[in-house]
């Protein structure tokens, strides 16, 4: 069974500190795939990254960066110099590779409601 | 392209009542979901499809029915309402292949009540 968990359910950072979310991840798969995603208060879900599990190099978007290490199955994202628009629930998600009929279900973490003050 | 469309966006039920959700989308894709989000438990799955006219249960898949008779559509039903199916649905698809991973394209959500 899948099972992805963000222990960080409310964090509040001042503008232009930099934040880290956390994602641990459990899964018996070899071949799988991480993702995040970000829901802004209006509610819709914001695409932001995929990785792969045979691909451990870290990932840098703008201000925004992702760690993934697979030996301690994390997949962690860091926003530099946060922004008030930062503000959003952010989810890890986790999907098996899966063959033929197998949905590739996104098993969820719970979420870290993000906070930035200006 | 309009992507993945849900109606209605809001609904407000009464205990016992019954209601369709309707997912529609315009990518040709295979994969159909749907997910509920409720505080502090992320999207959890409810149904899915592989393809049309096939349906499996997903993870939390008691109270509801869905049907995909066409492709572009996946329908969510409510038999009988409960207040415990209060929550935000969501519904997703995804391109079909075995090769890597497809995205999943969400829709922008159902906000449901029940008293």
């Amino acid at each position: 069974a899948q099972k992805v968990t963000q222990a960080q359910t409310e964090i509040s950072v001042v503008e232009k500190e930099d934040v880290t979310l956390d994602c641990v991840y459990e899964t018996r798969d070899t071949t799988y795939y991480l993702f995040w995603y970000k829901q802004p208060p209006s509610g819709e879900l914001v695409f932001l990254i995929r990785r792969n599990s045979f691909d451990e190099q870290n990932e840098i978007s703008g201000r925004y960066s992702w760690n993934f290490q697979k030996s301690t199955s994390s997949f962690n994202f860091t926003i530099t110099a946060s922004q008030v628009v930062d503000s959003a629930v952010y989810f890890c998600a986790l999907s098996e590779r899966g063959f033929g009929g197998s949905a590739r279900q996104l098993t969820f973490g719970s979420g870290t409601q993000l906070t930035v003050l200006p | 392209n309009a992507g993945v469309t849900q109606t209605p966006k809001f609904r407000v039920l009464k205990t016992g009542q019954s209601m369709t959700l309707l997912c529609a989308q315009d990518m040709n894709h295979e994969y159909m979901y749907w997910y509920r989000q409720d505080p502090g438990m992320g999207l959890r799955l409810i149904h899915y499809s592989v393809g049309e006219g096939t349906t499996a249960k997903g993870e939390v898949p008691d109270g509801y029915n869905v049907s995909r008779l066409k492709k572009q559509n996946f329908l969510l039903g409510l038999e009988s309402a409960a207040p415990s199916q209060t929550s935000v649905y969501f519904c997703a698809s995804r391109a079909g292949g075995t090769g890597s991973y497809n995205e999943q394209f969400f829709g922008p959500g159902t906000r449901l009540t029940v008293l």
